[in-house]
């Protein structure tokens, strides 16, 4: 079993429509969640991290945890097309070091 | 604030060869990182320095690969021989340190994408 687990996609929504990305995680003793986003040919940026349940609101991105599920998503909502990039759900435990999933590929069509 | 550089941005050679990245973290970041990223995966860490020092190294293919941080700021990731697996995009990434519960947010260079024909 792959430590984070996420859809490879691809994801197509509409623009101004909601995507919603998710992610699974198998160590029960993650603590920090974070959502990564990679343009095609550049590296990862950070845009969001959570570290408590329940729901974390940044802009038009909120990111919800449930650690009970073991399930971490986030919601974008008023898709551009300038948010087209792969998402990468990323999990850290008491290392501290940031485990990836292999990313979803996320389409917003004009 | 000039951010993660690395060099080259793209090598390409033949298996057996051996090929060394550079990497030169932002200013006063104590952390680096070397990753590995496949096409179609997520990055994987394959070694992580504090300082000069390794903190991990776990998943770094010692019999081939090799990586140092002289004087605790720039590193050098090596591999030697290389394989056609290895052909990957080798991202480096720094941090100002990870103390306490708290995660010190990494940030990544452009990376260097091999490929081993």
């Amino acid at each position: 079993q792959k430590e984070v687990e996420q859809n490879s996609g691809p994801l197509s929504v509409p623009e101004g429509a909601i995507a919603s990305l998710n992610c699974t995680y198998s160590d029960r003793g993650s603590q920090s969640f974070f959502w990564y986003r990679q343009y095609s040919g550049k590296s990862p940026e950070l845009i969001m991290f959570i570290y408590s349940n329940g729901d974390k609101e940044d802009g038009r991105f909120t990111a919800q945890l449930n650690k009970a599920s073991q399930y971490v998503s986030l919601l974008i909502r008023d898709s551009q097309p300038s948010d087209s990039a792969t998402y990468l759900c990323a999990v850290t435990g008491s290392a501290r070091q940031l485990t990836f999933g292999s990313g979803t590929q996320l389409t917003v069509l004009p | 604030e000039a951010g993660v550089a690395q060099s080259p941005r793209y090598k390409i050679i033949e298996k057996r060869q051996s090929v060394a990245f550079w990497c030169n973290p932002i200013s006063g970041h104590a952390t680096l990182y070397w990753y590995q990223q496949i096409l179609g995966q997520g990055p994987k860490l394959l070694i992580q320095f504090q300082n000069n020092g390794v903190v991990d190294d776990s998943q770094l293919p010692k019999d081939r690969f090799s990586a140092e941080r002289l004087k605790g700021v720039d590193s050098t990731l090596k591999i030697q021989p290389a394989k056609l697996e290895d052909s990957a995009v080798y991202l480096c990434a720094s941090s100002t340190g990870t103390s306490g519960f708290f995660y010190n947010e990494q940030f990544f260079g452009p990376g260097t994408r091999l490929t081993v024909l």
